[in-house]
């Protein structure tokens, strides 16, 4: 079936260096995209979401990159810092009012 | 005063048993669901509920069974635990529909022995 999936399983960066995390999705019918980081032992904390009709969003320090022509959607995270050391998900709502739809997640290391 | 919140944290049990993991939001949120959590980190929908109303069940065995005696709780109870049921369980509220964002409570390990 169709699913979402990352790229990379694993991203190390030093402190201070901008991260980008990749997540390739596959359902034509999604109009909503969320990022959510989750640290361990603690339950996923939004991060920041975008619908179908942007192709950018920002927040502080991250900002979400939406290209819907190869279904590829990104995190960027500006001057990383060791508390950003989580695993990262996204995830879509496939066309369903009711459920998101996340993908496998990436574990990023910040290294001092 | 936490938005959703799961108990207990820790769930031990023996298989066969049978157990009951509650969640309770405070948000006003009309729909709430429950995901699984492998040893992976994959999170996999089970239940969604709006207003207290069944909207999603994903295929899950009907030893789980969800109740939501109102749209501010939605339970969970399963029976005959198994080996397989171990895992990481998360709550989670949304205002309306999924594309608003979830909410997260901040799971429940259970692990069957």
């Amino acid at each position: 079936g169709e699913s979402v999936g990352l790229h990379l399983p694993t991203l190390s960066v030093q402190e201070g260096d901008n991260s980008i995390i990749n997540c390739a999705y596959s359902n034509s019918a999604s109009d909503y995209f969320i990022w959510y980081k989750q640290e361990s032992g603690k339950g996923p904390q939004f991060i920041i979401d975008i619908r179908s009709n942007m192709d950018k969003r920002q927040g502080q320090r991250v900002t979400v990159l939406l290209n819907k022509t190869v279904k590829h959607l990104s995190l960027q995270i500006a001057a990383t810092q060791p508390g950003d050391s989580a695993v990262y998900f996204c995830a879509e709502d496939g066309g369903s009012n009711y459920k998101l739809t996340f993908g496998k997640g990436t574990l990023l290391t910040v290294n001092p | 005063d936490t938005a959703v919140s799961q108990t207990p944290k820790y769930l031990v049990t023996q298989m066969g048993n049978d157990k009951s993991i509650k969640c309770e939001q405070n948000l006003g949120h009309d729909t709430m669901y429950w995901y699984k959590q492998d040893s992976k980190k994959f999170l996999k929908i089970m239940f969604s509920y709006n207003n207290k109303e069944l909207i999603i069940n994903e295929t899950v065995p009907n030893r789980f069974s969800p109740k939501s005696p109102d749209k501010a709780h939605l339970n969970l109870h399963i029976n005959s635990l198994e080996l397989g049921d171990s895992a990481v369980y998360f709550c989670a509220s949304s205002p309306a529909a999924a594309n608003y964002g979830y909410t997260f409570g901040s799971g429940t390990r259970l692990t069957v022995v």
